[in-house]
C-alpha cells in the first residue's frame, strides 16, 4: 500500500484565499483523522471520522474551517478565508480502529504559509 | 482529561552513546502509551507502544520503553544511538476512545 497520501504537500496562498487540503487514507481503514502542526501549540487533532462520518470536531478552531469525507477514500480540509495564524503543518492520519489502541498511520503532511 | 509532558525540548548526543528521552502522563483512567517518530520534513512514524502485559516494550530501530504507573512515566530510550536517529521524537498518550494526545516533542540530535 502507498501510505496515507496528501496533496498538495507546501501551498502558500494569500490572506483571505480558500485553501483546500487533501488526502486518501489507507485502503480499508475506517478512522481518519486531520491535525495541525505548529511550534507554538504542537499537534492538535482538529476533527476525525468513522466510517465517512464525522464524529467529532469539537478541535476545528473556528467555522472558517470546514472537513468533508465524500466517500473512504477521500476526505478534505477547507479553509475559507485563511488567515496568517493558519500557518501550520497539516496532517491527515488513517487508522484500523479507533479504540485507542491501534496505530495511526500519517501523511507526509501538507504545509500551508498564509501571507 | 489526559495530558503528556516531555521533559526536554532538545537533547544532543554523540554518536554511539546512550541515549533517554522522558515523558510523563497524567490521566484518570488506564491508558495506552505511544512514541512516535518525525524524520525531517516526513510524517509520523510509530516506534512502539504499550498496551497491556510487560513493562518494557521493545521498537523499531532498536529503541524500547519502559512503562511505569506508579510514576506515570514512559520513557524512550536506545543504548547506542546513529547519525540516523537525529529526528522529532513523540510521546503520545490515549484511554478506550480514539483521540491520541501528544506531547510537544523531544528534538534528538546526533553528533558525529
Amino acid at each position: 500500500d502507498a501510505g496515507v497520501i496528501q496533496s498538495p504537500r507546501h501551498e502558500v496562498t494569500e490572506m483571505g484565499q480558500e485553501v483546500t487540503l487533501r488526502c486518501k487514507p489507507i485502503s480499508g481503514h475506517d478512522y481518519l483523522f486531520w491535525y495541525r502542526q505548529t511550534m507554538m501549540r504542537g499537534l492538535e487533532l482538529l476533527i476525525y471520522f468513522n466510517n465517512n462520518v464525522p464524529i467529532d470536531d469539537s478541535g476545528m478552531p473556528e467555522d472558517r474551517f470546514s472537513a468533508k469525507m465524500p466517500n473512504a477514500s477521500f476526505s478534505t480540509l477547507k479553509i475559507q478565508p485563511s488567515e496568517p495564524r493558519d500557518s501550520a503543518v497539516y496532517f491527515c492520519a488513517s487508522s484500523l480502529t479507533g479504540t485507542g489502541k491501534g496505530e495511526q498511520y500519517f501523511g507526509p503532511g501538507t504545509r500551508l504559509t498564509v501571507t | 482529561a489526559q495530558s503528556v509532558t516531555q521533559l526536554d525540548s532538545q537533547v544532543p548526543v554523540f554518536e554511539e552513546a546512550p541515549v533517554e528521552l522522558r515523558c510523563n502522563y497524567s490521566s484518570s483512567v488506564s491508558v495506552y502509551l505511544f512514541w512516535y517518530v518525525q524524520y525531517p520534513n516526513q510524517g509520523l512514524q510509530l516506534l512502539l507502544k504499550y498496551l497491556s502485559g510487560s513493562t518494557l516494550v521493545k521498537g523499531i530501530n532498536g529503541f524500547e520503553a519502559e512503562f511505569n504507573k506508579s510514576q506515570t512515566s514512559f520513557h524512550l530510550r536506545k543504548p547506542s544511538v546513529h547519525i540516523s536517529d537525529t529526528a522529532e521524537y513523540f510521546c503520545a498518550v490515549s484511554s478506550s476512545n480514539y483521540k491520541l494526545t501528544f506531547g510537544k516533542g523531544t528534538l534528538l540530535t546526533v553528533n558525529p
